[in-house]
């Protein structure tokens, strides 16, 4: 089966702080893809980014990076210098290639982590 | 702006009752997705349809049904419906039948 865990339910910071989201997943397949996603108090779900399974390159876009370890089934999340603007719930999701669950490639989603950032 | 479009954004029934959900994809967007947001479970995949066919199933209950029609938009009806279903309904679309997936801004869904 497929499963995502993200083992901090909360997490506040204050402004200018640097922060990690952690996020663990599970899955049987070979080949599979991992996102972030943000979900601002006014409720929209935002994509962030994907990563495919054979690409552990970490990757930065301008505040936010990501490292994606294989060996460890984890992808955290970073985001440098926080800003108020970042309180949000931040999920992280695993999409498998469909071989060896019901739910084929849809998103599995982990329980999010709720950010607090304050000024 | 996702390009995803929910319709009604808030809706208040009694138990018992059936509603009807709507969801028009990005232009261009063959797959979609609904998805539940309540408290206690998170964001719980239902349901997937790629071009008019259902690809993939997650926990979606009996009373819940869902189509795609030829014109590419969606609808989950819900039936008999009980306090628990309250949550907030996400669709989501995307151009083929995986993510990343780009999501509307949900019906919310209120049972009393």
């Amino acid at each position: 089966a497929q499963k995502v865990t993200q083992a901090q339910t909360e997490i506040s910071v204050v402004e200018k702080e640097d922060v990690t989201l952690d996020c663990v997943y599970e899955t049987r397949d070979t080949t599979y893809y991992l996102f972030w996603y943000k979900q601002p108090p006014s409720g929209e779900l935002v994509f962030l980014i994907r990563r495919n399974s054979f690409d552990e390159q970490n990757e930065i876009s301008g505040r936010y990076s990501w490292n994606f370890q294989k060996s460890t089934s984890s992808f955290n999340f970073t985001i440098t210098a926080s800003q108020v603007v970042d309180s949000a719930v931040y999920f992280c999701a695993l999409s498998g290639w469909g071989e060896t669950n019901q739910a084929g490639t849809a998103l599995i989603f982990g329980k999010g982590t709720t950010l607090s950032v304050s000024s | 702006d996702s390009g995803v479009t929910q319709t009604p954004k808030h809706l208040i029934t009694a138990t018992g009752q059936r509603v009807t959900l709507r969801c028009s994809p990005r232009s261009g967007d063959l797959s979609v997705y609904w998805y539940q947001q309540s408290l206690d479970q998170g964001l719980q995949f239902l349901i997937q349809y790629y071009n008019g066919e259902e690809r993939a199933k997650g926990n979606i209950l009996e009373r819940f049904s869902a189509q795609q029609f030829p014109d590419l938009h969606s609808e989950l009806n819900l039936s008999s419906l009980e306090l628990g279903d309250s949550a907030l309904y996400f669709c989501a679309s995307s151009v083929g039948p995986r993510p990343p997936l780009h999501f509307g801004n949900g019906t919310r869904l209120t049972v009393t």
